[in-house]
């Protein structure tokens, strides 16, 4: 059973049209996690929420956005995506913060830009 | 700013050869360390936990050098489904997050 849930599996968008991705989780964990991942590259965190707490990395843009209206669902915005931003999306969730939890990640997004 | 190193790859070996990877880390507070695997155009999945002691589980084994700030994994007994790319996870204590490296690709040929 599915238990980190991403949607779409592949999105394709245009030159500055805005996206989201979704994320639901089945798990009642307190943390989501957005990453970014680009071919041969390591996953690069965004940013993530402990319950409604977001915590943004000082180097993510600010074309990146997110909301997570409750436990279960979180969303990244993409408010004008570039070339630059095709990648794979990873949400990923884990049931605290301590920098020591095992993280349960979704299938991810595959993001194309036209 | 928190790093962590590995292999570049790619490792080719044949069945059924061991192979072992190694992980450098730059935070000597880091506290929790961690191998994941992730298969081409997948997500990432706990491969395992490395503990203090060192720790085994079937074909694969997990070392910590904390002096050195340095992780390994080796895989006995390569099979073709062991070809991935392996990540080294390392987390810092206390209300933090986790810091990946970019990975050590395996291919494991007939």
């Amino acid at each position: 059973d599915a238990m980190v849930i991403q949607n779409p599996r592949y999105q394709v968008t245009q030159f500055g049209k805005p996206v989201t991705l979704s994320c639901s989780q089945t798990l009642n964990h307190n943390v989501m996690y957005w990453y970014q991942q680009k071919s041969s590259q390591a996953p690069k965190l965004l940013f993530h929420y402990y319950d409604k707490d977001f915590n943004n990395e000082a180097d993510t843009p600010d074309n990146f956005q997110s909301r997570r209206p409750n436990t279960s669902f979180c969303f990244l915005d993409i408010r004008s995506p570039g070339l630059g931003d095709a990648a794979m999306y990873l949400c990923a969730t884990s049931s605290s913060s301590g920098g020591n939890e095992k993280l349960f990640f979704g299938s991810g997004t595959q993001l194309s830009v036209l | 700013r928190k790093e962590v190193e590995q292999d570049p790859g790619p490792f080719n070996v044949p069945e059924g050869a061991t192979v072992a990877f190694n992980c450098t880390y730059s935070n000597s507070a880091s506290q929790s360390f961690f191998w994941y695997r992730q298969d081409c155009r997948k997500e990432p999945k706990l491969l395992m936990s490395v503990y203090s002691s060192g720790n085994e589980d079937g074909r694969f084994t997990a070392q910590l050098n904390r002096a050195s700030q340095y992780i390994s994994l080796l895989i006995r007994d390569s099979k073709l489904s062991d070809s991935a790319t392996y990540l080294c996870v390392v987390g810092d204590s206390g209300y933090s997050t986790l810091t990946f490296g970019k990975g050590t690709m395996l291919l494991v040929s007939p």
